[in-house]
């Protein structure tokens, strides 16, 4: 069975940083290109950032260029996503979601969830 | 970015009878490969997304098949043939044909 499990989410003061972590189990984490996508009451849901399955190319929204870093440690099964700069604007509930395995087969399976707020 | 526009925002139906929520994007969804890259996406309350539909009208696997999807280029839509209370939630239609992937708004499916 596929799982994903988010954790690092918390309440960062604007300006501030934060590490997520995403642990996959129950596929080869290594043959799947995996994503992070946000989700907020107000803009509903937005897509963050993609990771290719040696973790070469990765691709970000334009709204969290030269802040986030997407990474991945094929080792440890692991999926990260490094947030620097982090506005209030950044406060969601973050999901990792893994592919299916082929081109644009984004987001088949999602994990539960992180939840991150940016406020002093 | 390709903006993705569903209707209705709030759909209301009785059990056992049909729904359908439709979404169009202001452009085209179809690759030169042929496939047209749409996806629904469901959310059940208090739960993760969970994609039903890819490339338009392809079932993920476990998804019932009172679960259709239909449409090309622009236009798209999700059908159920027999809403069930487990349908309960907000579906998403999500295009992965250009970068940035967007979202639709969410439709609100509810029991009358």
């Amino acid at each position: 069975e596929v799982q994903l499990v988010e954790s690092g989410g918390g309440l960062v003061q604007p300006g501030g940083s934060l590490r997520l972590s995403c642990a996959a189990s129950g596929f080869t984490f290594t043959n799947f290109w995996m994503s992070w996508v946000r989700q907020t009451p107000g803009k509903g849901l937005e897509w963050v950032a993609n990771l290719n399955e040696d973790g070469s190319a990765q691709y970000y929204v334009d709204s969290v260029k030269g802040r986030f870093t997407v990474s991945r440690d094929n080792a440890r099964n692991s999926l990260y996503l490094q947030m620097d700069s982090l506005r209030a604007e950044d406060t969601a509930v973050y999901y990792c979601a893994r592919d299916s395995g082929w081109s644009r087969g984004y987001a088949q399976y999602w994990g539960q969830g992180t939840l991150v707020t940016v406020s002093s | 970015d390709v903006v993705m526009t569903q209707s209705p925002l709030s759909l209301p139906v009785t059990l056992g009878q049909p729904a359908s929520i439709s979404c169009r994007s202001s452009q085209s969804l179809v690759d030169s490969d042929g496939n047209t890259y749409l996806s629904w996406i469901q959310q059940r309350p208090g739960q993760s997304p969970r994609r039903l539909i890819y490339k338009a009208s392809d079932r993920d696997s476990g998804v019932p098949d009172r679960f259709s999807g239909s449409g090309s280029g622009t236009d798209f839509t999700l059908r159920i043939s027999r809403v069930e209370a487990e349908d309960v939630g907000i579906y998403y239609c999500m295009q992965v044909m250009h970068w940035p992937p967007t979202f639709g708004q969410g439709t609100k499916l509810e029991i009358k």
